[in-house]
């Protein structure tokens, strides 16, 4: 069966630090991967997804960056947090079976 | 993004029916969703219907779809404590992207 994993689960970081937040699936091959990003008391926005290794797409412009260096691997990165960065960050996985699937998130905190 | 929208909060007594409603945008969507998401964890996927159908039941829950509208209801029959959550609305039009919308809180009150 497949499995998504996220970590941290939990960060505090300071404003104008980096951010590194990692994802990896487990048990699919050639999986969409997605980052979204739930702030406090409102929606999911999606941030970026990727339909395979190399290939990002970036939904709306921003002070984060993503990458896949490897098939089942995702990253987000940030070179200089700010305030606003501050969420639930959430990666999700699909393929062509039309379902996405959650993982079970970061709680980022930028003070 | 495609707009989804949903009421932000619905309150019932434990043993109601919970109906929670969502309107979209895309009239080209193929699939529609709903998520549970439980406080401070992933979300959940609950059930989902393609765009071609009008009616889907899965135990306590039933989803319709009115695609001429573009609304889209979750019932939950009988509702418990225990379905006290946030729940999302979802749709995807060529499953390579997933928009949601702001999600409702559902709070059962014993």
């Amino acid at each position: 069966s497949q499995t998504i994993h996220q970590w941290p689960a939990t960060l505090v970081q300071p404003v104008g630090s980096p951010l590194s937040l990692e994802c990896t699936v487990e048990g699919t091959s050639n999986p969409n991967l997605y980052w979204y990003r739930q702030a406090a008391g409102r929606g999911l926005q999606l941030l970026f997804y990727s339909v395979g290794i190399g290939q990002i797409s970036s939904e709306v412009p921003q002070n984060l960056s993503a990458s896949r260096p490897q098939d089942r691997q995702f990253i987000l990165s940030s070179k200089k947090l700010l305030l606003s960065d501050s969420g639930f960050y959430l990666c999700a996985w699909s393929v062509g079976t039309g379902v996405a699937f959650f993982g079970p998130g970061t709680r980022l905190t930028v003070l | 993004g495609e707009d989804v929208e949903q009421s932000l909060f619905l309150s019932v007594r434990e043993g109601d029916s919970s109906v929670i409603n969502c309107t979209y945008t895309d009239s080209s969507s193929t699939y529609l969703y709903w998520y549970k998401q439980e406080p401070g964890a992933g979300l959940q996927l609950l059930t989902y219907i393609f765009s071609n159908m009008d009616m889907k039941q899965d135990q306590r829950l039933t989803v319709l779809l009115n695609k001429k509208d573009k609304h889209l209801s979750l019932r939950i029959a009988d509702t418990q404590t225990g379905d006290s959550a946030i729940y999302f609305c979802a749709e995807s039009s060529n499953f390579n992207k997933f928009y949601f919308g702001s999600g409702t809180k559902l709070n059962v009150k014993p």
